[in-house]
C-alpha cells in the first residue's frame, strides 16, 4: 500500500468552527489531491497540488483552502464549517507521470 | 463539464462473471481507470487502460473500451464474495494535472 495516512479519522464539530485535515505521504510523490465523498456524486475534486507552495482549486473548492509547505504534507481547511461540508475526506498522491492515484483511508468529518 | 455516469447496483452468483458499465464525455479523456471501494475503506487501483487501447486484461480482470461510443466495461471472472464492494469508474483529459472525474460507483453484490 502507498504510504499515506490522515488524520484525524474521524471529526464532529460545530457549524462555523474552523477544521484542519492533514494528509501525510512517505513516497515522495509530487502531485496531492483532496477529494471529498458524498453519496450519489462518487468522489469530487476540492483542491491539488502539483508541488511545494504549488496549488490549484478543483470542482467544489468553495468554503476550503490548502496548503503545501512540504512535499510530504497537504493541508486542507474549512475556514468555518458549515452542514454542507460534512462528507468523507479523501487525500489522494500522485508521483510525476501523475497517472496513477493512490488514495489514503479517509477522514470522516461531520459538522452539527 | 465532464460526466461519467454508471449504473448504481449489480447483483451476481458466485463464481460468474461480472460486467459493470460506465459512459463517459469527455472526447479528450486519456486514460480510463476502475477503482474499488470496500465499506470503511479509501479507493483501491484496480486497473487502468489507455485511450488508445481498446482491451486490457490482468488476472480475473478485463477492461474493455469502445471510445466511438465513450463506453468502459469491467468484467471480473468468477467472481467471488470477496469481490463485493463499491467500484468507480475514472477518468482525466489530457494536460489537466491529472484530475480524476468519477462516476457515482456501482455497488456489486456477489451471491453465495
Amino acid at each position: 500500500d502507498a504510504g499515506i495516512t490522515q488524520s484525524p479519522r474521524h471529526k464532529v464539530t460545530e457549524t462555523g468552527t474552523p477544521v484542519t485535515l492533514r494528509c501525510h505521504q512517505t513516497e515522495n510523490h509530487r502531485y496531492m489531491y483532496w477529494y471529498r465523498q458524498d453519496p450519489g456524486h462518487g468522489l469530487r475534486l476540492i483542491h491539488y497540488s502539483y508541488g511545494v507552495k504549488d496549488t490549484d482549486k478543483g470542482e467544489v473548492s468553495d468554503g476550503y483552502s490548502v496548503s503545501r509547505s512540504k512535499t510530504e504534507d497537504f493541508l486542507l481547511t474549512l475556514e468555518s464549517a458549515t452542514s454542507s461540508q460534512t462528507s468523507v475526506y479523501f487525500c489522494a498522491i500522485s508521483d510525476g507521470t501523475g497517472y496513477e492515484q493512490y488514495f489514503g483511508p479517509g477522514t470522516r468529518l461531520t459538522v452539527t | 463539464g465532464e460526466d461519467v455516469e454508471q449504473s448504481l447496483f449489480l447483483s451476481v452468483r458466485e463464481g460468474d462473471s461480472s460486467v459493470i458499465n460506465c459512459t463517459y464525455t469527455d472526447s479528450s479523456s486519456t486514460y480510463l481507470y476502475w477503482y474499488k471501494q470496500e465499506p470503511g475503506a479509501g479507493l483501491q487501483l484496480l486497473t487502468y487502460i489507455f485511450s488508445n487501447m481498446d482491451m486490457k486484461q490482468d488476472q480475473r480482470l478485463t477492461v474493455l473500451l469502445n471510445k466511438k461510443d465513450k463506453h468502459l466495461s469491467l468484467r471480473i471472472a468468477d467472481t467471488q464474495t470477496g469481490d463485493s464492494a463499491i467500484y468507480f469508474c475514472a477518468e482525466t483529459p489530457s494536460g489537466s494535472a491529472r484530475q480524476l472525474t468519477f462516476g457515482s460507483g456501482t455497488q456489486l453484490t456477489v451471491l453465495p
